[in-house]
Order: structure tokens, then sequence, then C-alpha cells
């Protein structure tokens, strides 16, 4: 399977707890972007990688939110200290290069976190 | 008010009706999106457009640009259409756009054998 992959698929952790999230994106897009969903709303922006380079943060990614994409391939999302209020999915999408203003994007499945 | 509001937020149909789904935008795009997402959280891309109309199987997709809005149609519509249909759009912010979206709401459709 060529899509965008996640992992975990599901994590439930403990309040307090720092949670590390992968997503591999399609080989040849070269922009990622990590989105999270809270139940009945739709998908918010995080943050947005070119090749490795971060090049936009959501004012919604707190101190506590770090994201990665050492080699411009996969990426990662790490959340420390976990607060209920991260309960949500987080979502990973990626597309190909070329349209300046964004081509179509390709979603991943999610990972959906608990925070007891 | 969001930038990205949609209409209705819940519809339910019978199998066969034509349904439509609004999207209003308060915001200078690059392109609008359609994108459905079934239980379970997997999103599909149906559409990408920036103008015009654009049709694939039984959905068909317009956009007003002038008017900030666009709209979703299903014709014929069949119980495995039942999903969350959410708009969004990538929009250009200090003179660049990564193509990040951002999105509505969604509207929960629900068609009835």
């Amino acid at each position: 399977d060529t899509g965008v992959s996640q992992n975990p698929r599901h994590k439930i952790t403990k309040r307090g707890q720092n949670v590390t999230f992968r997503c591999d994106p399609i080989s040849e897009h070269n922009r990622l972007y990590w989105y999270r969903q809270t139940l009945g709303q739709g998908p918010e922006f995080l943050t947005y990688f070119q090749n490795e380079a971060q090049l936009e943060k959501s004012r919604l990614l707190s101190d506590r939110f770090s994201a990665e994409r050492p080699k411009g391939s996969f990426s990662t999302l790490e959340i420390q200290r976990t607060e209920q209020g991260d309960s949500a999915m987080y979502l990973c999408a990626s597309s190909p290069p070329g349209i300046a203003g964004g081509n179509e994007q390709f979603f991943g499945p999610g990972t959906r976190l608990t925070v007891l | 008010k969001n930038e990205v509001e949609q209409s209705p937020q819940n519809l339910t149909a019978q199998e066969g009706e034509f349904i439509t789904i609004n999207c209003s935008y308060s915001v200078g795009i690059s392109a609008l999106h359609w994108l459905q997402q079934h239980p379970g959280g997997g999103i599909v891309s149906l559409f990408m457009l920036s103008s015009g109309k654009k049709k694939h199987g039984r959905l068909i997709a317009t956009i007003n640009i002038q008017e900030k809005h666009s709209s979703l149609h299903i014709t014929a519509s069949h119980p495995r259409d039942s999903a969350v249909y959410i708009c969004a759009v990538s929009s250009y912010a200090g003179g660049t756009s990564y193509g990040k979206l951002t999105f509505g709401q969604g509207t929960i459709l629900t068609v009835h054998p």
C-alpha cells in the first residue's frame, strides 16, 4: 500500500505522560501537514513541513508540542506532559510538490489519542 | 464567525434523492476542497477546485469565486454515501500559501434505504 500511514492508530495514556506519533507520507510527496480533530468538529491545522523544513506552526501548537521531519520523509509529532484537552484525532496529510497554492492532500487514517 | 461555514450540519435523505451541501468562506482562497470522512476517521479527497464545476460519477462540485460559495451535489443518493462531508479551503497568507487547509465543521449525511 502506497498511501499515507500513521502509527499508532490508537493511543491511551495517562495525564502527564509523553506520547509520540509517526506519519509516513507518500514517498514522492515533499509537503506534509499535521491536523487535529476533536469530536464533532472539523480538523484544525497544526503544522506544515516542506521537505525537512518546518515552515509554519499554528498557535494551537503549544510549547508541549514538537514536530520533526528529519530527512524529509517520515514525520513525528510529540506531545509532552499530556493533558486531557489533548484528546483528539491527530491526522497527517501529504501532497506532491508543484502548485504554490497547494495540491490535493492525501490523508492518513489518523492516530486517536485518549488522555485519561 | 468561522472562516468556512457549511450548511446544513445534519442531512437525512431517502435513497435516490438529490442532495446539496453548501459551503461559504470569508477569506481569499487558492483552492476549495471537498472531503469525505467515514466513521473511524479516514478522510478522502473528493474534489479540489478553484473555478467552475467538476464532476466525478454521481458527485458534482461547483464554486462561485465572486460569491465565495461552493456546493457539493450528490445525484441518486445511496446508503453508502452516508458519511461526513467537509469543505476546506487553502488560503493565501502574507502572499504565500503552503496549501494548509482551513476546514468547515462538516455535514453529517445519512441516506436511508
